[in-house]
């Protein structure tokens, strides 16, 4: 049972243009959302984070939209650039003294000049 | 380098063969997760540490599979008799203790190819 579910699979996007990626959630004991970056023969790197009880976080060119009440949440990228080209994942974690991350399938984003 | 190193980048093997791999995290971390991805997948979660102790393991970390992190520093994942289904990119990530949970420093992975 997937218990995040992230769409779309593949985003094109000029650069400049505002990519938005959708994730959702079934399990409510999740409490800490991060977004990770992954580049092509690297490890995910942590991107932006938000809690539930946030309905928007912002850093830098990205920004995080949280609907408690829908179980969903996205990333949106300001004025992409082709640097931004990666594998963008959706994650959640469940409280209650647990780590283990649960992650999305992934978005590999193509930003084109 | 004081990011999270791991050893071997690469491993191919042959069936029924047994593997290790081994992680260094950065050195004041000490929580330590192992986690698999395969291609075109997320990481999946496989077993958490604080210091020493195995604290949380993934129902996919079968018999064959064991990890260890003697004296709270480096931790080695070992795959015994490894099968195709075992073909993928093996994470290390590690955190502080002051970082929320889901907040990981990962390592460039350990790609195993089974034959």
């Amino acid at each position: 049972q997937q218990q995040v579910k992230q769409s779309p699979q593949s985003l094109i996007v000029q650069k400049g243009g505002i990519p938005i990626i959708n994730c959702a959630y079934e399990n409510t004991a999740f409490d800490y959302f991060p977004w990770y970056q992954q580049f092509p023969g690297k490890g995910p790197a942590l991107l932006i984070a938000i809690r539930p009880d946030v309905s928007e976080k912002k850093e830098g060119r990205f920004t995080i939209s949280f609907n408690k009440s829908a179980k969903q949440f996205s990333l949106h990228i300001m004025d992409s650039q082709p640097g931004d080209s990666a594998t963008y994942f959706c994650a959640a974690v469940r409280g209650a003294g647990s780590y283990q991350l649960t992650f999305g399938k992934g978005t590999k984003l193509s930003v084109i000049p | 380098d004081t990011g999270v190193s791991q050893d071997p980048r690469h491993k191919i093997t042959k069936r029924g063969q047994n593997v290790t791999f081994r992680c260094d995290p950065i050195s004041e971390h000490n929580r330590l997760y192992w986690y698999r991805q395969t291609l075109g997948q997320g990481p999946e979660f496989l077993t958490y540490f604080q210091n020493e102790a195995q604290l949380e393991k993934s129902r996919l970390l079968s018999d064959r599979f064991s990890a260890e992190r003697p004296k709270g520093s480096f931790s080695t994942l070992e795959i015994q008799r490894t099968e195709q289904g075992d073909s993928a990119m093996y994470l290390c990530a590690s955190s502080l203790d002051l970082w929320r949970a889901g907040e990981l420093f990962f390592g460039e992975g350990s790609r195993l190819t089974v034959l």
